[in-house]
């Protein structure tokens, strides 16, 4: 059984460009959800996916969106990105209780 | 106010000691509640679940007080492996979960 996935692992972009993050979800997992981490903080939730909708969203601006594919993996996209953009994100995915994470994608935005 | 609020610490405690952290949370339609733990640079990884009932894995007892809205994580016979930030997380329904801000816990030689 294969966990859950990110890539790229490092990330480095300027201020206003944009970012997709990419997720491939626990086998057999149909919900997959966003997290933004920055330092000394807990994750934050950005939006949950399941079975290719849009299925809640946290107070995160328009430009953050994102996808998920039918065989429930998903992508982060943000534009415009900005310098507090910079963060740990990290995908979690889901079956009905309990998440399982990825080891995230470190973005830095200079 | 936070879904959930956690004193971020820093715990520094000796090797043996037994140390307790709690969280406290806002929305009472909170259902499950969970400890991650979570290593430097690393993603979280579930610790154990919360139950009212309380429980226990081996050193470790999480109990959840659902009239006071808060949940406790007790750790006992400190290790030097459980050197880590803990954070706490609520979830409504099948929905997303709510992070603390963790508590970073160092345990000295």
């Amino acid at each position: 059984e294969t966990g859950v996935t990110q890539s790229p692992t490092h990330l480095i972009k300027t201020r206003g460009q944009q970012v997709t993050l990419r997720c491939s979800s626990q086998s057999g997992h149909n919900t997959v959800s966003w997290y933004q981490q920055a330092l000394g903080q807990g994750p934050q939730f950005i939006f949950q996916y399941y079975r290719e909708e849009e299925n809640g969203r946290g107070n995160f601006p328009p430009r953050f969106s994102g996808l998920q594919f039918p065989n429930y993996s998903s992508e982060l996209n943000v534009n415009a990105l900005e310098l507090d953009d910079s963060a740990l994100y990290l995908c979690a995915s889901s079956l009905v209780y309990g998440y399982t994470f990825g080891s995230g994608t470190r973005l830095t935005v200079v | 106010r936070k879904e959930v609020e956690q004193d971020p610490g820093p715990f520094n405690v000796p090797e043996g000691a037994t140390v307790a952290f709690n969280c406290t949370y806002s929305n009472s339609a909170s259902q499950s509640f969970f400890w991650y733990r979570q290593d430097c640079r690393k993603e979280p990884k579930l610790l154990m679940s919360v139950y009212s009932s309380g429980n226990e894995d081996g050193r470790f007892t999480a109990q959840l007080n659902r009239a006071s809205q808060y949940i406790s994580l007790l750790i006992r016979d400190s290790k030097l492996s459980d050197s880590a930030t803990y954070l706490c997380a609520g979830q409504t329904g099948a929905n997303n979960l709510f992070f603390g801000t963790g508590t970073r816990l160092t345990v000295i030689p």
